[in-house]
Formats: structure tokens, C-alpha cells, sequence
């Protein structure tokens, strides 16, 4: 079992829908979460982080961290064409001093105009 | 100039032979990194570097080394390169390693014949 399981889509949906992206992990050890962002033949960049449970928003993007049922969520609201991308969670363990990052396999969005 | 900078970014080569990926950033972090990506797998962790003078292995290192050879940059190399070699690989430099993520570079799409 992956410590980390992400559905890899594509998630196909119409311009100004509302998106929900969705992680769930089995390592009790996760203390930082985040998501990232990987359009086509680019790397990814890092959208949001967080390390508490409960909802954190930044513009339309939120980020949803339930710690008890080890579930990671990211919504986007009116959503654009410009959202067409891959998506990435990704979350940190402390592993001998080191900070270790897991990632997701991503989830393929394609906003339709 | 983008902050990570990753050369080449399409490469063919041919089996066996030894190939470099080279990589620099001007974020000024001392932590840099080097990840393979893989349709299904996500991101895997190859080699990863605190300082100059710090290098460690990650979890897919067989069959590849690095050279720090300043804070700016990290290369990776290939000493025989195989087919299943064949990837997109992504540099990263991150700050603390911790909440405040990653900056990926654009990648090189190596392809092993």
C-alpha cells in the first residue's frame, strides 16, 4: 500500500465549476501538508501548505487538512481554463532528522471553456 | 531568469553510455535536490544535498551520482545509462525543507535507447 494515494483522473469539468482534489495517507507521521501545481512539461510549483487540520484559503483555492481520517483535500472555486494542469499533494515526515516528501502521483485537471 | 535552471531539457542517449544533467538556482538556498518522475509513481527521490559538503542518497539512487559543486549548483549524472533510466527528472532547492516547499526547475526528459 502506498503511504500516499491520490486518484490519477482526469477529472474533466466546466469552466466556473467548483473542484474537489483529494489525497488520503496512512502515515500517522505527517506533520506538513501541500499542494502543487505541474502544468505540461514544467516543473511543479507549490500552491498552498499547511500543517494543522482544518481549512486554509488563499484567493480561490482552499486547502483542507483532516488529520483524524488522514485525508488531505484542495477545493477550487470558479474554476478556469488556466486550472488545466496536473496536481500534486505532497507531505512531510520527519525521518531521522530529515524531512522526508512524499508525493502524490498527481491528478489531471482539464478545465473546459 | 528562472529561479532553477536545469540543462538540457530533451536528451536522447544511447544505452550504456554516461550522461550529466546539470542544474543551478539563484534562490540562494543551501538545500538542493534531484527527483525523478514517472507516469503511475510520481516523484522519487534520487540524491538530495544540505551544503556543499553534504550528499545523500534517496530512495531510488542505484545507478546514479551527484557532484555539489557549489551552493548554485547540483548535477546529476548517469554513469551507464539503461532504458528504465527513461524519465522526466526535476531538480529542487528548498530553504528548510519544511512548509515553505520546494521550487522545482522545468525538468529534462531523458530518453535511454
Amino acid at each position: 500500500q502506498k503511504e500516499v494515494e491520490q486518484d490519477p483522473g482526469p477529472l474533466s469539468v466546466p469552466e466556473g465549476a467548483i473542484v474537489s482534489l483529494n489525497c488520503t495517507y496512512s502515515n500517522s507521521a505527517f506533520q506538513y501538508f501541500m499542494w502543487y501545481r505541474q502544468y505540461s512539461r514544467k516543473g511543479p510549483e507549490l500552491l498552498m501548505y499547511t500543517y494543522s487540520s482544518g481549512n486554509k484559503e488563499d484567493g480561490r483555492f482552499t486547502a483542507q487538512v483532516d488529520k483524524s481520517s488522514k485525508y488531505i483535500s484542495l477545493f477550487i472555486r470558479d474554476s478556469q481554463p488556466s486550472d488545466s494542469a496536473t496536481y500534486l499533494c505532497a507531505m512531510i515526515s520527519n525521518s531521522g532528522g530529515y524531512q522526508k516528501v512524499t508525493f502524490g502521483t498527481g491528478t489531471k485537471l482539464q478545465v473546459i471553456p | 531568469d528562472a529561479d532553477v535552471t536545469q540543462t538540457p531539457r530533451n536528451r536522447i542517449t544511447k544505452t550504456g553510455k554516461r550522461i550529466m544533467l546539470e542544474c543551478s538556482q539563484t534562490k540562494g538556498h543551501d538545500r538542493m535536490y534531484w527527483y525523478r518522475q514517472d507516469p503511475g509513481l510520481g516523484l522519487r527521490l534520487i540524491y538530495y544535498s544540505f551544503d556543499v559538503k553534504d550528499i545523500n542518497k534517496g530512495e531510488i539512487s542505484d545507478g546514479y551520482s551527484v557532484s555539489r559543486q557549489a551552493q548554485a549548483k547540483f548535477s546529476l549524472s548517469l554513469e551507464s545509462a539503461i532504458p528504465n533510466q527513461t524519465a522526466l527528472y526535476f531538480c529542487a532547492t528548498s530553504e528548510t525543507g519544511q512548509g515553505d516547499g520546494y521550487t522545482f526547475g522545468s525538468g529534462t526528459r531523458l530518453t535511454v535507447v
